[in-house]
């Protein structure tokens, strides 16, 4: 069962524009939530990440929008530009187990 | 430097033979893991390893068995390689079990054939 669902699978944003990564979870008792970056040939990085007491976390051009109630959190990543182009997961994690993955998004930036 | 590197990186073997990779990391974490991506880039962990002692076992094949001699090494040998472990392989660590940030290799691109 896929605790993490992840959409969209793929995304192509023009230069400059906003891209939006959407996540929902089923476990409430995830209480820390990544985002992880992974371009071509490389592992996956962490990007950002947030803990449910806040509702918006934001570092540089990426904000983490967390919705505790509808249980779905996003990535938004405004001024997008071609090196962003990678795929992105989010991620929940429970305590001091294990990450769960979300499916992924193929990001591509279009000039 | 490398914070967690992993050998080799790439490796095409035929189905039924028995291979290993390497992972070591040198950021002085107690906890590594090994996970698998599919064709379809899903990520899914396999084994978590903290201080040597296996924490994690996402219910793998026993034709996979991991081997970690020490903290900072965590090996992943396969037995009777089958057509569907093609997958690229990831060697991460954490500070500790429950450590908010995982550091992931750079993956080994196994193909059998």
């Amino acid at each position: 069962q896929q605790q993490v669902k992840q959409s969209p699978q793929s995304l192509i944003v023009q230069k400059g524009g906003i891209s939006i990564i959407n996540c929902a979870y089923e476990n409430t008792a995830f209480d820390y939530f990544p985002w992880y970056q992974q371009f071509p040939g490389k592992g996956p990085a962490l990007l950002i990440a947030i803990r449910p007491d806040v509702s918006e976390k934001k570092e540089g051009r990426f904000t983490i929008s967390f919705n505790k109630s509808a249980k779905q959190f996003s990535l938004h990543i405004m001024d997008s530009q071609p090196g962003d182009s990678a795929t992105y997961f989010c991620a929940a994690m429970r305590g001091n187990e294990k990450l769960t993955f979300g499916t992924g998004t193929r990001l591509t930036i279009i000039p | 430097d490398t914070a967690v590197s992993q050998t080799p990186k790439y490796l095409v073997t035929q189905m039924g033979n028995d291979k290993s990779i390497k992972c070591e990391q040198n950021l002085g974490h107690d906890t590594m893991y090994w996970y698998k991506q599919d064709s379809k880039k899903f990520l899914k962990i396999m084994f978590s390893y903290n201080n040597k002692e296996l924490i994690i076992n996402e219910t793998v094949p026993n034709r996979f068995s991991p081997k970690s001699p020490d903290k900072a090494h965590l090996n992943l040998h396969i037995n009777s390689l089958e057509l569907g472990d093609s997958a690229v392989y990831f060697c991460a660590s954490s500070a500790y079990t429950g450590s908010t940030e995982a550091f992931f290799g750079q993956g080994t691109r196994l193909t059998v054939v």
